[in-house]
This record gives C-alpha cells, sequence and structure tokens, in this order.
C-alpha cells in the first residue's frame, strides 16, 4: 500500500544545475499539490492541479515549473537551481473536495551549493 | 486572507503530562479545520478533523473542538507519551478550492 511516493529522497544539486522532483500517487486522486517546508516556515503551496491537465499556482511558484503527467504522476521541476531553494520538498495528493484529507509522501531533501 | 496561527514551539513536557497547543484561525465564512502530525523523517498525516462549529474531532486520545465564536481549534491530549513526539499543524480549509492554508508548526517533545 505505497500511497504517496516522491523520488528521489534526497539530491544535492549546484546553482544552475537543473532537476525534476518526481511524484507518483495510487489512491486514484484528482487533486494533487507540492510544498516546500522550510524551518520557522511551515508549509508553503509551490503548485497544484486538481485534476490531469489542469495546474495552478500556489504561494511561491517563482523558479518552479510542474507537469501533471497522469492522473498518477505531478512533477515539480527546478530549471536553474538557486541556494533559495535548499529546501525539504513535499507532495501530497486528495480526493476532491475541500474536506478531504491530503496524503503526504515522505519528501524531498534537497540542498543547492 | 485566510490564515493559521498556533503557539509557538519547542513544547516540552514529561510523559504522562497534559497536552494543549493552541490554534486560532482568520477565516471568512465557515472552514473546515484540521490538525496534521509529522513524525520524524516523515511527511504530514491527518490526526483530526471538525467541520462545523462545535464540532469535536478525536484520534489516538487528541481532542479538539471547532469553537467558532473564539475563532480557535486548540489540541489536546490528557497524558502524553514520548511516542507523541513530532511536529503538529495546524490547517484550515475555506471550501473555496481543495487548498490547505497550514499554521507554521510546533515542534512537541516528550521526556521519560
Amino acid at each position: 500500500n505505497a500511497g504517496v511516493t516522491q523520488t528521489p529522497k534526497f539530491q544535492v544539486l549546484k546553482t544552475g544545475q537543473s532537476m525534476t522532483l518526481q511524484c507518483a500517487q495510487d489512491m486514484n486522486h484528482n487533486s494533487m499539490y507540492w510544498y516546500r517546508q522550510d524551518p520557522g516556515m511551515g508549509l508553503r503551496l509551490i503548485y497544484y492541479s486538481a485534476s490531469e491537465g489542469t495546474t495552478d499556482k500556489g504561494e511561491v511558484p517563482n523558479g518552479y515549473n510542474v507537469s501533471r503527467l497522469n492522473k498518477r504522476e505531478f512533477s515539480l521541476r527546478l530549471e536553474s537551481a538557486a541556494p533559495s531553494q535548499t529546501s525539504v520538498y513535499f507532495c501530497a495528493s486528495s480526493e476532491q473536495g475541500s474536506d478531504q484529507p491530503q496524503h503526504f509522501g515522505d519528501g524531498t531533501r534537497l540542498s543547492i551549493l | 486572507g485566510d490564515s493559521v496561527t498556533q503557539m509557538e514551539g519547542p513544547v516540552t513536557l514529561s510523559e504522562e503530562a497534559f497536552l494543549t497547543i493552541n490554534c486560532t484561525y482568520t477565516a471568512t465564512g465557515y472552514p473546515s479545520l484540521f490538525w496534521y502530525v509529522q513524525y520524524p523523517g516523515e511527511g504530514l498525516q491527518l490526526l483530526l478533523k471538525a467541520t462545523k462549529a462545535d464540532d469535536k474531532g478525536s484520534n489516538k486520545g487528541f481532542e479538539a473542538t471547532y469553537r467558532k465564536e473564539t475563532t480557535s481549534f486548540h489540541l489536546e491530549k490528557g497524558s502524553v507519551q514520548v511516542s507523541d513526539s513530532a511536529v503538529y499543524f495546524c490547517a484550515l480549509s475555506n471550501h473555496r478550492d481543495d487548498k490547505i492554508i497550514f499554521g507554521k508548526g510546533t515542534r512537541l517533545h516528550i521526556l521519560p
């Protein structure tokens, strides 16, 4: 019973490099999310997808792009990594409906040197 | 805009102590309220929720009551255990979309 799977778990990049964080869910959820978690800042929404083929900006979208490849997968891309993007990134999914709980992956710890 | 404010941590208690983590919110209308818990090295998971005023959510010995008059949703547990050590997040959803607004989290340490 995998739930939400994120890869990789850890990554170190140099400034200016690009990479894609992968997320997949096996719960047939329509809604998927990308957050970043920084000390003292809680969770901040980067991008959101209400369904396959749709994406919306969250609170902190600058420097990121997303792709909802299909219903299961939602990827986050850093085109040119910056030290300010050092963070722990979480993917989540939920059924549609504001009362529905979000299910989180275990996170990707990303360091930009 | 909508927001959630929760007490800053860390909170350190001895095992079997009573726990309260305060949470207040600002929102229009009647939001749904949640508490999530994050154990070390893991993602967040839903602890409990309440969807209307005076509702009480409960799970694993934790409780929180939706107080519309004080715009609060304080988390309580009568007797904490070392295994309750984690970060706790208060959150709300205002029914405009499927987004959830999280507080900044409160780190809880329970000493044996």
